[in-house]
């Protein structure tokens, strides 16, 4: 059975640092790609970032370019997100996802993890 | 960049009834469209893939067409289960995804 399990959320303070982390079971995880998704309270799905199979190729969104970090260890079946100079509109569930292996879609996701962002 | 926008933002139905909701993109994405199902608390769930593929495990109520610029997700019997918030999203580029079409109960 495919699982993904975020980790590593919390409250921190703006301008803060966090790194979430997603631990991949069920799957070959080094033949697939990852994506990191978050959803605002109350809000709708905003992609986050995207890695390549083997790591060697990554996209973010403009909001979150210079200021987060997508990186995997194929090793340890985890794909992780480090979030640098974080705000408060950066506060949301961070969804880590699999890309489906023909499409395009997303087609596992994790549980997701809140990251608040507040003094 | 491309931009998704779904019709209607949100719509009351009853069990039995046929649900159409419209995700137009800003320039063509050919079949680069997919469609997910959220409920309060959950993580989303693919639907449909490539516009019409239905996803493994899927029930066959739900389906997908279009090509270009618009596409459409029809539930052709609506189910309790159902009631849920529906998202477009294309994979043409960078993912983007819809506001999003909120189904509750009429």
């Amino acid at each position: 059975e495919v699982q993904l399990v975020e980790s590593g959320g919390g409250l921190v303070q703006p301008g803060g640092s966090l790194r979430l982390s997603c631990a991949a079971s069920g799957f070959t995880f080094s033949s697939y790609e990852m994506n990191w998704v978050r959803q605002a309270p109350g809000k709708g799905l905003e992609w986050v970032s995207y890695i390549s199979s083997s790591g060697s190729t990554i996209y973010y969104a403009d909001s979150v370019k210079g200021r987060f970090t997508i990186s995997r260890d194929n090793a340890k079946n985890s794909l992780y997100l480090q979030m640098n100079s974080l705000r408060a509109e950066d506060t949301a569930v961070y969804y880590c996802a699999r890309d489906g292996p023909t499409s395009g879609g997303l087609d596992y996701w994790g549980q997701g993890t809140l990251v608040t962002v507040s003094s | 960049d491309i931009q998704m926008t779904q019709s209607p933002s949100s719509l009351s139905a009853s069990v039995g009834d046929r649900v159409t909701i419209t995700c137009r993109a800003s320039q063509s994405i050919s079949s680069y469209l997919n469609w997910y199902q959220q409920k309060p608390g959950k993580a989303p769930k693919l639907l449909i893939y490539a516009a019409s593929s239905l996803q493994s495990g899927v029930p066959s109520r739900f389906s997908g067409s279009g090509s270009g610029t618009d596409f459409t997700l029809t539930i052709s019997s609506l189910q309790p289960e159902d009631f849920a918030t529906y998202y477009c999203q294309q994979s043409y580029s960078r993912p983007i995804f819809g506001p999003g079409t909120k189904v509750d109960i009429k």
